[in-house]
């Protein structure tokens, strides 16, 4: 089965500092990775996705991840964060469809990224 | 990017009541469509997959007499909270699948209070 464990509930972090938010996963197949940021009271938008390919995944909003498989991981980055980067951010994880179907997201717990000035 | 709308985004009902909330994909057909319901400061926590034209598949331990879904068209999915109570009170989150069948694209979410 699998599972996403995002290492840290909460990050406060200084406004232009860089930032990372860790993300692990256990999985006995290939995976397709994914960050999603939920602000206040909304849905979750699409920060970014791995699918296949280069390792180093660019998003918006200036994030960016890296798919390390050995280490199994994917952890999110910033070098220089804003006020406006305040929010939940989920790390989610689907395995690759065995027949063309669709596999079920795994969200990790979440973490809170609190950018003060 | 493609677009998934979520209406209401906020509904207060009393107990006893049933609340119908709709899942729209405003540019792309959606054969799979996904209900999630969210407690505070938690994660989501996937309720059932709607599929277009026939039964949607509910995880263990959802009620599927007390979360009706209907997914009628390509482009809209229904989730009826029936006879709704105080501990139904969550935030609900739709999302859809795009043709490809690797993203999912939220909708912004409902937020039930039953009083």
């Amino acid at each position: 089965a699998q599972s996403v464990t995002q290492l840290d509930s909460q990050v406060p972090v200084f406004e232009e500092a860089p930032v990372e938010l860790r993300c692990n996963y256990s999985s006995s197949v290939s995976v397709y990775l994914f960050w999603y940021v939920q602000y206040p009271n909304q849905g979750l938008q699409l920060l970014l996705k791995y699918l296949s390919g280069s390792t180093l995944v660019k998003g918006i909003n200036g994030f960016e991840a890296e798919f390390n498989k050995s280490q199994t991981s994917f952890h999110l980055r910033k070098p220089s964060v804003h006020i406006s980067d305040t929010a939940e951010y989920f790390c989610a994880v689907s395995d690759l469809a065995v027949s063309g179907g669709y596999n079920k997201l795994i969200f990790g717990a979440g973490t809170r990224l609190a950018v003060h000035p | 990017g493609a677009v998934v709308s979520q209406h209401p985004s906020w509904v207060i009902c009393k107990s006893g009541t049933s609340v119908k909330i709709e899942c729209r994909s405003l540019d792309f057909q959606a054969t799979t469509m996904f209900w999630y319901r969210q407690f505070p400061k938690q994660s989501l926590m996937l309720m059932a997959t709607s599929n277009e034209g026939s039964k949607a598949t509910y995880e263990q331990g959802v009620e599927k007499d007390k979360f009706l879904i209907n997914h009628a068209s390509l482009t809209l999915s229904t989730l009826t909270v029936t006879s709704a109570h105080p501990e139904d009170s969550s935030f609900y989150i739709c999302s859809a699948i795009d043709r490809a069948g690797n993203i999912q694209y939220f909708g912004a979410g409902t937020r039930l209070s039953v009083l």
